[in-house]
C-alpha cells in the first residue's frame, strides 16, 4: 500500500532556531502534498498545499514567510519552521496524494512531534 | 461556510453495543465525505468514505442531505473499534482540492 513517511518524528529546538521536517511518499509519487497542524485533543488544521514543482498555497492565518514549504520531487515535501517559538510547539502531519489514481485517495503520515523550548 | 461538527469528544460503549458517532457538515456544493480513523500510536487513515456505500469493519455512514450529517455506525461495538475517529469534507476550490477535519470522537469500548 501507499505508504507516507516523514522525518524526523520528534524534534526539540532552541526558541530562534530553525527547524526541517521532511516528509516522502516511499512508493509512489505524490501529485500533491498537504501539510497539517494539531494541537493537543484538537482536530487537525491545513497549513498549506503543495504542488510539485510549483509554490505551496497556504491557508489563511498561516505565515508563509515562517512555514516554508518546498516540493522538490513527486515523493518528497518539505517543512521548515523558520525563527521558531514555543508557540510553534506542536504536531505536524503531512498527508500525500496519489498521482494517477482514485483521486480522493490521501494518505497520511505518523507525524512529527515540535517542541521549542 | 464550509465547516465539519463532531459534536461529542468521547463516546464510552460496552462490547457489543451499538455504537453512532455523529457528524454534520454545512457546504454549499455537493458534498463528499469521509470518516478518517486513527487508532493509538498509529497514523490517521480512511476508514470509510460515501461515495463507495461500503461497510468496513462493519461500520456503515449514510450520508443524509436532508439532515446534513454523515454520521458513522456500527451495530456491534468491539474493543479493537476503540480509536479515535474523524469525520472530513472534501472542499473544492482553487486549483486543488482539500479535506476538511471534525474536531474528532474518540471512541472508547469497554470489556
Amino acid at each position: 500500500g501507499a505508504v507516507v513517511s516523514q522525518h524526523p518524528s520528534w524534534v526539540i529546538c532552541k526558541s530562534g532556531t530553525s527547524v526541517k521536517i521532511e516528509c516522502r511518499s516511499l512508493d509512489f509519487q505524490a501529485t500533491t502534498m498537504f501539510w497539517y497542524r494539531q494541537f493537543p485533543k484538537q482536530s487537525l488544521m491545513l497549513m498549506a498545499t503543495s504542488n510539485e514543482g510549483s509554490k505551496a498555497t497556504y491557508e489563511q492565518g498561516v505565515e508563509k514567510d515562517k512555514f516554508l514549504i518546498n516540493h522538490a520531487s513527486l515523493t518528497l515535501s518539505t517543512l521548515t519552521v523558520t525563527s521558531a517559538h514555543p508557540e510553534d510547539s506542536s504536531f505536524y502531519i503531512c498527508s500525500a496524494r496519489v498521482r494517477g489514481t482514485d483521486p480522493y485517495e490521501q494518505y497520511f503520515g505518523p507525524g512529527t512531534r515540535l517542541t521549542v523550548t | 461556510a464550509q465547516r465539519v461538527t463532531q459534536p461529542e469528544k468521547l463516546l464510552s460503549v460496552f462490547k457489543g453495543a451499538p455504537v453512532e458517532l455523529k457528524c454534520n457538515y454545512s457546504y454549499s456544493g455537493s458534498p463528499e465525505l469521509f470518516w478518517y480513523v486513527q487508532y493509538s500510536r498509529q497514523r490517521l487513515q480512511l476508514l470509510l468514505r460515501h461515495i463507495s456505500r461500503e461497510s468496513i469493519k462493519g461500520f456503515t455512514a449514510d450520508l443524509n442531505k436532508g439532515e446534513t450529517s454523515f454520521h458513522l455506525k456500527k451495530p456491534f461495538a468491539q474493543e479493537e473499534d476503540s480509536a479515535m475517529y474523524y469525520c472530513a469534507l472534501r472542499s473544492y476550490g482553487g486549483a486543488t482540492n482539500k479535506l476538511i477535519f471534525g474536531t474528532g470522537t474518540l471512541l472508547a469500548v469497554q470489556p
